[in-house]
């Protein structure tokens, strides 16, 4: 079965602070790995992909992500986290042949002042 | 930018009642899915539609729901006879290509409430 775990419901940093939001996937095959944000009642906005190539894919608002093969693991980063990157943070699989997105169960991150 | 356009934004209906939910996905795109949200949580895969017909659904999606893309434009969800488990944000979102390696895009979402 395909799935993808992210172990942490709450993620807190300081501002300024390098920040990392973990996420493991389940997937025969090479998937295609992807992080989404979505801000308090609004919708799910595409951060970056990983589809192949450099393990470290850089994406939206200074965010990357490093895939880790042997780890089956694709980490959230960001160098210096702002206030304004308080949201709810989802990782998703695509399975190789295509189909759904199937997502993680979300992490909250607070940055705090 | 082109976005995901979703209608109502917020709806209350009666237990046993049906419900419409509308999406216009983006112009250009050939593949439309309906995703929920329940109180924050998990985003679950409810169904894809492609070609006019559904491709994949979960076991979410019963008798009680279907789809249909009456139009060029619009992708609808109807839930025949509303639950109070129904209540729950339901997202919209459509591809370029399925096989892609393409990310999805969503719409701000419709909120559900059944009373």
């Amino acid at each position: 079965a395909q799935s993808v775990a992210q172990p942490e419901d709450q993620v807190n940093v300081a501002e300024g602070n390098p920040l990392t939001v973990k996420c493991t996937y389940s997937v025969s095959g090479n998937p295609y790995l992807f992080w989404y944000v979505q801000y308090p009642n609004r919708g799910l906005q595409f951060l970056l992909k990983y589809i192949t190539g450099d393990n470290l894919v850089k994406g939206s608002y200074g965010f990357e992500a490093e895939f880790n093969k042997s780890q089956t693991s694709f980490h959230l980063k960001k160098p210096s986290a702002l206030v304004s990157d308080s949201a709810l943070y989802f990782c998703a699989v695509r399975p190789p042949r295509g189909g759904k997105l199937i997502f993680g169960q979300g992490t909250e991150l607070s940055v705090k002042p | 930018e082109p976005e995901v356009t979703q209608t109502p934004s917020h709806q209350v209906t009666q237990m046993g009642q049906e419900v419409i939910l509308r999406c216009v996905p983006i112009s250009n795109h050939l593949y439309f899915y309906w995703y929920r949200q329940i109180l924050g949580q998990k985003v679950e895969f409810l169904v894809s539609f492609y070609n006019n017909e559904i491709s994949e659904k979960s076991e979410i999606f019963d008798d009680q729901f279907s789809v249909e893309r009456p139009d060029g434009s619009n992708f609808t969800l109807k839930i025949r006879s509303t639950k109070l488990e129904d209540s729950a944000m339901y997202f919209c979102a459509s591809g370029f290509r399925d096989r892609d390696t393409g990310e999805l895009f969503f719409g701000e979402g419709s909120r559900l409430t059944v009373l």
